[in-house]
């Protein structure tokens, strides 16, 4: 089975600092997903990558940023985190036209 | 926007069949009608998909009516585990450049299974 490792179930920051969250899947995917979940909003993309070092915006990526070095894992970076990016982050990865596979997430709380 | 219509909420008794309904009126020929679901605390799990024609695997069912405006998954024997939010995406197949690899996700159908 597909394994898609988000690095931390729970995270807590304060405002300012700088956030990584990592992900990595084990089947050689060629893309990947980040996407944020908020009650009421559902899931909404922020960045996704279908390469190594490849990236493309989704629909809310101000204030993230993404890096891709190795094709199995993808960052998602706030480069100063804000109240308003506490969520939930999930990310995905996808082989060819096969549905995407997701990990347990990531609840991210900034104060 | 979402292309996908669901009601926000169901509920079906245990061991009963639960029949999830999904409006998708505007879509396209070449574009697949997949069904994921979200447990509590845990990423979406992928359900199935389908094209025109019926499909059914060990988990579900899926009925696409003739027209394809519209779908139903059926889970034929619910039980308490399958209790989540349900929900139904349209998209293309094959992931091209640019927006064929992005899904589009609703609200879903928060789904009770009631012992």
């Amino acid at each position: 089975d597909v394994k898609v490792t988000q690095s931390s179930r729970y995270l807590v920051k304060r405002t300012g600092e700088k956030v990584f969250l990592e992900c990595v899947q084990d089947m050689d995917h060629e893309n990947m997903f980040w996407y944020r979940q908020d009650p009421g909003l559902g899931l909404r993309l922020i960045y996704f990558s279908y390469d190594v070092k490849m990236k493309e915006k989704g629909d809310i990526p101000e204030g993230y940023s993404v890096s891709r070095e190795k094709k199995e894992r993808f960052s998602l970076i706030l480069e100063s985190a804000s109240t308003n990016q506490t969520s939930m982050y999930l990310c995905a990865s996808v082989l060819g036209n096969q549905p995407q596979h997701f990990g347990d997430g990531t609840r991210l709380s900034i104060l | 926007d979402a292309k996908t219509t669901q009601p926000p909420s169901m509920d079906c008794a245990e061991g009963r069949a639960a029949n999830l309904p999904c409006n998708h009126s505007t879509i396209s020929r070449n574009e697949y009608v997949y069904w994921y679901r979200q447990i509590h605390s845990q990423g979406p799990q992928y359900i199935i998909h389908g094209l025109k024609n019926n499909e059914t695997n060990e988990m579900a069912s899926l009925i696409i009516t003739e027209d394809r405006k519209s779908s139903t998954l059926i889970l034929p024997h619910a039980t308490l585990r399958d209790t989540a939010v349900y929900y139904c995406i349209v998209r293309v197949g094959l992931y091209n450049a640019g927006n064929n690899r992005k899904l589009i996700w609703g609200l879903g159908t928060s789904l009770a299974v009631n012992p």
